[in-house]
């Protein structure tokens, strides 16, 4: 099966804001608004920062935010701050063969 | 607060068969709201998929591993399992096992490295 796409980095100033996308097809995220985010420090396990395209977990900042158009999911994430350097991983549900789950590539986030 | 803790050897020999327990603490296993899956990632890379599983015992896999790997669950113990077999050194990564709430993996544990080497 095919991973998500996504681009391989990104990068902002402090304070502003960044998007990252994730590209897939009618058989994963384009179908379904199962589209989850994850953010992964170093030498961490990934934390859940986003899920159903737009919902956020307790606890996580109302910096970070989800969309999504026809195939393409993007996580936006606004006022940056040094702590949000990390990578980022967009996953969602698939039918492409039996049901299974499915992730992108992942994003590197620097905070310039 | 749920807590996942993932176990095993840290080293198994190429063509050998990987084991990993991932013990949940904090809730139960058997909740019909929930899959338990597992997802590695090899050094310096990202996310894999590997399979996951009901309370009950049913099970998906990733096709690209599904010749390779048995997930199973031991409710008694509040356990699940993942068994890779035929392993080379492209398995090395981080292991991580996961709670599945609908689609999104919500409460990760720490992960654990294991290597494949002779």
């Amino acid at each position: 099966q095919s991973a998500l796409t996504q681009p391989a980095s990104v990068s902002g100033s402090p304070g502003q804001s960044i998007t990252i996308s994730c590209t897939g097809s009618s058989l994963d995220l384009g179908g379904y608004t199962y589209v989850s985010w994850y953010q992964q420090h170093p030498g961490k396990a990934p934390k859940l920062m986003i899920y159903d395209v737009n919902k956020r977990p307790s606890g996580v900042s109302n910096r970070f935010s989800g969309s999504k158009s026809g195939n393409t999911a993007s996580l936006t994430i606004s006022g940056l701050q040094a702590e949000d350097e990390a990578d980022y991983y967009c996953n969602s549900y698939t039918t492409s063969s039996t049901p299974n789950w499915v992730f992108g590539g992942g994003t590197k986030l620097t905070v310039l | 607060q749920l807590q996942l803790q993932e176990s095993g050897p840290g080293l198994v020999k190429p063509s050998e068969t990987l084991s990993l327990t991932c013990t949940v603490s904090g809730g139960s296993i058997s909740s019909i709201s929930y899959y338990w899956g597992w997802i590695r990632q090899p050094p310096g890379k990202g996310l894999e998929w590997i399979g996951s599983v009901f309370y009950r015992g049913s099970t998906y896999y990733n096709p690209s591993l599904k010749s390779r790997v048995t997930i199973s669950v031991d409710t008694s113990k509040n356990q699940f399992s993942l068994k890779l077999s035929s392993v080379t050194a492209a398995d090395t990564a981080i292991f991580y096992c996961a709670r599945i709430r609908g689609v999104p993996f919500d409460y990760w544990g720490q992960g654990t490295l294991v290597t494949v080497s002779s």
